[in-house]
Formats: structure tokens, sequence, C-alpha cells
């Protein structure tokens, strides 16, 4: 199993504030998802990557990016957060595509 | 296209008694099958997998699933609810490429 991390866990920030989620990986795993989900929700797919300088957006429109400089490190940036982006996010990787490992998640309030 | 759709939003039952909850599937190709858990405020767990080989298939904290092509089924079961199962699960495909499909979730409640 994947040890995978993310931070903060959880986040309180007024609107317009610019911030990034983190999320790293140790298990050296080329693949890695960020997903949204809201409480009691399903999961969706805002963006994967799978490499290093590699990066597509995902299922559903998100107004984040995302970055892929190093293996392990994938993080996930608002540069003007709304209330609309209060949610859940989650990262996950993945060794060969299949089956994905998921961090905490972090939760995220825009006042 | 591939879809998974989970019957029952919500599941409950007492503390002792059999847990099923179900999946059906629908994939172009041979699929590769996840039951995955999550506690509140967590993150998703796997439970348990198939990929190939046997169709029933043991996982973690005593659930097992049980493949079936002619159903395009892969319900979760477990003989004994614990108050600790309470929770939510996904079921989720992968038909070969790097993406899983998730259904939409169930929330599996245990009484006293």
């Amino acid at each position: 199993e994947a040890d995978i991390y993310q931070t903060p866990r959880y986040l309180v920030i007024g609107t317009g504030k610019k911030i990034t989620l983190e999320c790293s990986q140790t298990m050296g795993h080329d693949k890695m998802y960020w997903y949204q989900q809201d409480p009691g929700m399903e999961l969706h797919l805002i963006h994967y990557s799978y490499g290093v300088n590699s990066t597509e957006k995902g299922d559903l429109s998100s107004e984040s990016t995302v970055s892929r400089i190093r293996t392990e490190h994938f993080p996930l940036t608002l540069e003007s957060a709304r209330p609309s982006h209060t949610s859940q996010y989650l990262c996950a990787s993945s060794p060969l595509g299949y089956e994905q490992y998921f961090g905490p998640g972090t939760r995220l309030t825009v006042t | 296209a591939q879809s998974v759709t989970q019957l029952g939003s919500h599941v409950s039952v007492s503390e002792g008694a059999l847990v099923l909850l179900r999946c059906n599937y629908s994939s172009s190709v041979p699929p590769y099958l996840f039951w995955y858990v999550q506690y509140p405020n967590q993150g998703l767990q796997l439970l348990l997998k198939y990929t190939t080989g046997a169709t029933l298939v043991k996982g973690i904290n005593g659930f097992e699933a049980e493949f079936k092509k002619s159903e395009t089924s892969f319900h979760l079961t477990k003989p004994s609810a614990h108050m600790s199962d309470a929770a939510e699960y996904f079921c989720a495909l992968n038909n070969a490429g790097n993406m899983l499909t998730f259904g939409g979730g169930t929330r599996l409640m245990v009484k006293p």
C-alpha cells in the first residue's frame, strides 16, 4: 500500500486568497490524481498526471491548476479561492494505473 | 463507455447481521473491479480488488466480493456487521485504462 500525504488536512481561508494543496507520495508511482468530493457525494476527477511534466484536466471542470516537477510531488493551486471551491480534495497515486491509493484528503472551506 | 451503479445509496443493518452492498457495472472489455471504504473526513481505503483468476476475492476487515460476469455484478458482503463497519463504500471499475470509474457510493449504517 502506498504512503501518500496531503497537507493541510483542514483549511479555512477567505475569498480571493491563493492556496496550494500539497500531495506527496513515497512509492515512486508515476500516475497521480486529484479528485473533488462534496460530503457524502461521489468523486469527480479534476486533474491527473502520468509522470513528470505531464498534467491533464479531468472530467470535472476546475479553476485549479496542477504541476508535476518531481515524481513524488503533485500540488494543486487555486489562484483566487471562492466559496464555490469549498469541498474535500483527495489526492491518489497508482503504480500501474489500475488500483489507486488515496491520501487522507484536504477539507477546504472558503469564507 | 463504462459505468458503475451501486444500488441503494443507504443501507442499514443490525450489528451481527449480513452486510450486502450491491454493485453492477457496464464495460466493453473485461474489467478490473475494486471496493473502497471511506470513513468520515478520511480518504478512500482499498478493501479488495478483482483483476483476473478466482472470482471470489477476500479483502480486509472480513469483507469479500464475487465477480459474476453473467450478471455484470461485483457485490460486497460480510457475514457479520460490526459497528466499526459504518462508513461510505465505493465500487470502482478500471477497463484497462489508467482511470477509475466510481459508483455513487453506499452509506452503510450499523444499528446496535
